[in-house]
């Protein structure tokens, strides 16, 4: 069964920080992953994914995200916090094993940047 | 352009009733979704259709019924509204499956008193 795990409920960072959202999963097969930021009253926007090839992928925003296949991990960075990006992030993932249409999201990691 | 579009936006209604909540998408997508974010702002997967076709149903109380008129649209009605629908409903869409991203409508924002 596939399942996604953020440790933080929460996570507060300076403006002008570096910041880490954190993200595990399991899938019996090939993960496909997913970061979706949700702002107050509004639907979630993607950022980015990965599905194949190199581990480091950029997404929008400045956002980017590790693939970590032995830690079955897939945490969010950004160099720089900016405190527009005070949201909540979702990471979700696929089994890209069997037709994918079933995303399973995380609880959220609500993230509070601070001027 | 508003790429997937839901209506209402805020429905607040009496238990035991009966809405509709609907979705529209521009995009050419042959995929939608609906999903239920508790008050927790879990979010967690309802149905899913692909060209018109069922595919996913994810235990949801069968009060809810999907409907896909054609690819571009998904109508959720829910009969004998209870306390616990009160959620705001989301509806996706994306084109294929598994390594492609959804685009979400704004929501809708269920109360039941």
């Amino acid at each position: 069964a596939q399942s996604v795990a953020q440790p933080e409920d929460q996570v507060n960072v300076a403006e002008g920080n570096p910041l880490t959202v954190k993200c595990t999963y399991s899938v019996s097969g090939n993960p496909y992953l997913f970061w979706y930021v949700q702002y107050p009253n509004r639907g979630l926007q993607f950022l980015l994914k990965y599905i194949t090839g190199d581990n480091l992928v950029k997404g929008s925003y400045g956002f980017e995200a590790e693939f970590n296949k032995s830690q079955t991990s897939f945490h969010l960075k950004k160099p720089s916090a900016l405190v527009s990006d005070s949201a909540l992030y979702f990471c979700a993932v696929r089994d890209g094993n069997t037709g994918g249409f079933k995303t399973i999201f995380g609880a959220g990691t609500r993230l509070f940047v601070k001027a | 352009d508003t790429a997937v579009s839901q209506t209402p936006k805020y429905l607040v209604t009496q238990m035991g009733n009966d809405k509709s909540i609907k979705c529209e998408q521009n995009l050419g997508h042959d995929t939608m979704y609906w999903y239920k974010q508790d008050s927790k702002k879990f979010l967690k997967i309802m149905f899913s259709y692909n060209n018109k076709e069922l595919i996913i149903n994810e235990t949801v109380p069968n009060r809810f019924s999907p409907k896909s008129p054609d690819k571009a649209h998904l109508n959720l009605h829910i009969n004998s509204l209870e306390l616990g629908d009160s959620a705001v409903y989301f509806c996706a869409s994306s084109q294929g499956q598994g390594s492609s991203e959804q685009f979400f409508g704004p929501g809708t924002r269920l109360t039941v008193l």
